[in-house]
């Protein structure tokens, strides 16, 4: 079993629909994070949840709603969104929230929005 | 706020050249500092990671990096490239809880 899972890999969605992206980490952390990649621009950190409480909401718009049940599960709700949300959606965890601990990555979520 | 730079967006080399890849840190203290590489379609995977000590630091796939205060660098260097090295490489450092990477260095990987 890889260490962070996410599904699905290729997501289309109308900017009426409602999906999700689900990770899954099989390392025993602690911390897990949302990451949203676009073309052409850095890594943004989206949300962090340490011990399934959210530490971090880095301004991300209300179209895109977390959730984290437990620590091995994150969610991440698409409601309502846009044309510029179409990006890689990367999940990490790492053993707790300190700065100096390694991230995990999973392998992404490829979103497209039409 | 810390912060790296990645200078260079694309660098193609020759298969079998050296490699260098570079990485400028802000912060006033010793940073924690760490490279990733991103194949196509994948997530990050860690390269290696600079906490404190030698300032040479081995990775995993023959990569290094070696940390220059002097210079706020912290360089990636491979002596001989091979074609599976083609990825994107990112320059990371934490700020408070969490994460930030340089925009990354796309290696392209010449015959």
């Amino acid at each position: 079993e890889t260490g962070v899972t996410q599904t699905p890999r290729h997501l289309v969605m109308g900017m009426t629909n409602k999906k999700s992206l689900k990770c899954e980490q099989h390392l025993g952390h602690n911390a897990m994070y949302w990451y949203k990649q676009s073309a052409k621009k850095p890594l943004e950190l989206m949300f962090v949840y340490n011990f399934k409480e959210q530490t971090e909401n880095n301004s991300v718009p209300s179209r895109f709603s977390p959730e984290c049940p437990n620590s091995s599960h994150l969610f991440l709700h698409l409601h309502t969104l846009q044309p510029e949300d179409s990006a890689l959606y990367l999940c990490a965890s790492s053993q707790d929230q300190l700065a100096a601990g390694t991230q995990y990555f999973g392998p992404g979520t490829r979103l497209t929005v039409l | 706020a810390q912060s790296v730079t990645q200078p260079d967006i694309h660098i193609t080399v020759s298969e079998g050249a050296s490699l260098e890849l570079r990485c400028n840190y802000s912060y006033g203290a010793t940073p924690y500092l760490f490279w990733y590489v991103q194949s196509p379609g994948q997530g990050l995977q860690l390269l290696l990671k600079y906490f404190s000590g030698d300032t040479l630091v081995q990775g995993i796939k023959g990569f290094e990096a070696e940390f220059k205060r002097s210079q706020s660098s912290f360089n990636l260097r491979k002596p001989s490239v091979h074609w599976s090295d083609a990825a994107e490489y990112f320059c990371a450092v934490p700020n408070n809880n969490d994460m930030r990477f340089g925009a990354g260095t796309r290696l392209t990987v010449k015959p």
